[in-house]
């Protein structure tokens, strides 16, 4: 079946400019989580969400980032005023909500560049 | 921040087993080991993961030592589609199920 998928795979803007990540996660999947990889490292957490509430955005960095799930399932990523440092890879992964799982699947990435 | 250490690279040749170590002597009674690998420019994938007991499936086994302190992962006959980074992660699932995760090992099947 499908997997999660992530548009656009690599997006390019300026500094200052604000840009939006989307996330299809695999259908009937509840769970939706964001990460981003910096070069080198792994990844690290920003939001999660179960349904269409974020059940924990601890580690969202600060309120350029944001992130919604309306109908519980596509998630959109937004960041305002991009900046230099936000240039990564982008995660998102889904997973069923039942149980204990810690296994998440998850997308290709979204490459996004500040210039 | 990640509970776990691994070393940062490992070399296989291809055909051997590969056995990568996992260091959690922190980890939790309740805290499940969980190993994930990266290939290059791909999304991390699952691989298995275990609270006590040894565990096994199609990919790989998962050996954890009594005091829970450590634990291993073997790809019995490692394949050059087998290099990637791993990272073994120290799961709370009352902790939202967000993976915490550090730099896992590169390992590097050689033919």
């Amino acid at each position: 079946g499908a997997g999660v998928s992530q548009t656009p795979s690599n997006k390019v803007t300026e500094k200052g400019k604000y840009v939006e990540l989307r996330c299809d996660p695999i259908s009937g999947h509840t769970a939706l989580y964001w990460y981003r990889q910096s070069l080198g490292q792994g990844p690290e957490f920003l939001i999660y969400f179960q349904g269409t509430g974020a059940a924990d955005d601890s580690g969202l960095p600060n309120d350029r980032f944001f992130a919604v799930r309306p109908e519980g399932s596509v998630s959109t990523l937004k960041i305002q005023r991009t900046e230099r440092g936000d240039s990564a890879v982008y995660l998102c992964a889904s997973s069923l909500a039942s149980g204990s799982t810690g296994e998440q699947f998850f997308g290709p990435g979204t490459r996004l560049t500040v210039l | 921040d990640a509970k776990t250490t691994q070393p940062p690279s490992m070399d296989c040749a291809e055909g051997r087993a590969a056995n990568l170590p996992c260091n959690h002597s922190t980890i939790s009674g309740n805290e499940y080991v969980y190993w994930y690998r990266q290939i290059h420019s791909q999304g991390p994938q699952y691989i298995i993961h275990g609270l006590k007991n040894n565990e096994t499936n199609e990919m790989a086994s998962l050996i954890i030592t009594e005091d829970r302190k450590s634990s291993t992962l073997i790809l019995p006959h490692a394949t050059l589609r087998d290099t990637a980074v791993y990272y073994c992660i120290a799961f709370n699932a009352g902790n939202n199920r967000k993976l915490i995760w550090g730099l896992g090992t590169s390992l590097a099947v050689n033919p």
